[in-house]
């Protein structure tokens, strides 16, 4: 059962251009979930989404920043127009429950975007 | 602003010692859950305690919960180096919140 699958690892964009991130759950797992992290700090939650469905997005920005879990295919996070301020590394995590008998939430191993 | 807030933000210790650190949170929880972040790399899941658990070990892992308080607390015994890493502690208030961790440091 292969873990959460990033990719790509890392994504070099030019100011202005659009940034695609994705991310495969694990196997059996619904409920996705992207986070931010700069260097050296903690997770900034971004969005918590089930299959075809945005649950919570109160950690997006309001511009430019959407994401989506279709009911066939990858996670996607798309960033439009990037700016230097975006480059971080983003994960992904995913886990198979939600409620009282939330489980752990496992982690890829990141996308790390550069603005140049 | 974050849900789980950890203390102390860096923390530098010898091999051989244990290392304590805490975390405090603002809602009710169901469950609070420790997770580990070595440089660069995703994180790994340790211990979930869930909101009716006062204390829960796992191998040289001691996690205690206060619900009352709103904070909970991770020990690590007789540390290694391999244990230099950042510690989150996250809450499960709809997406999983994470705190701003705490980096520990192990010297050999």
């Amino acid at each position: 059962n292969a873990g959460v699958m990033q990719n790509p690892r890392h994504l070099v964009r030019r100011r202005g251009q659009e940034a695609r991130l994705r991310c495969s759950p694990m196997k059996g797992h619904s409920h996705v979930y992207w986070y931010r992290q700069l260097p050296e700090e903690g997770l900034k939650f971004m969005v918590y989404l089930q299959k075809e469905n945005i649950i919570d997005e109160s950690g997006m920005p309001k511009e430019r920043f959407s994401a989506e879990f279709p009911k066939e295919g990858p996670s996607i996070l798309r960033i439009q127009q990037v700016v230097r301020g975006d480059s971080a590394a983003y994960f992904c995590a995913s886990s198979p429950s939600y409620g009282e008998l939330k489980t752990e939430a496992f982690f890829g191993q990141g996308t790390r975007l550069t603005v140049v | 602003s974050q849900q789980g807030e950890e203390d102390p933000q860096a923390l530098s210790i010898q091999e051989g010692e244990n290392a304590t650190m805490n975390c405090s949170y603002k809602t009710s929880i169901n469950n609070l859950q420790w997770y580990r972040q070595n440089s660069g790399r995703g994180l790994v899941h340790l211990i979930l305690i869930r909101s009716n658990e006062r204390e829960k070990h796992s191998g040289r892992l001691r996690v205690t919960l206060d619900t009352s308080k709103k904070s909970s607390s991770l020990l690590i015994t007789a540390s290694r180096a391999a244990d230099t890493a950042s510690y989150f502690c996250a809450t499960d208030a709809g997406g999983y919140i994470f705190g701003t961790g705490t980096r520990l440091k192990v010297l050999a």
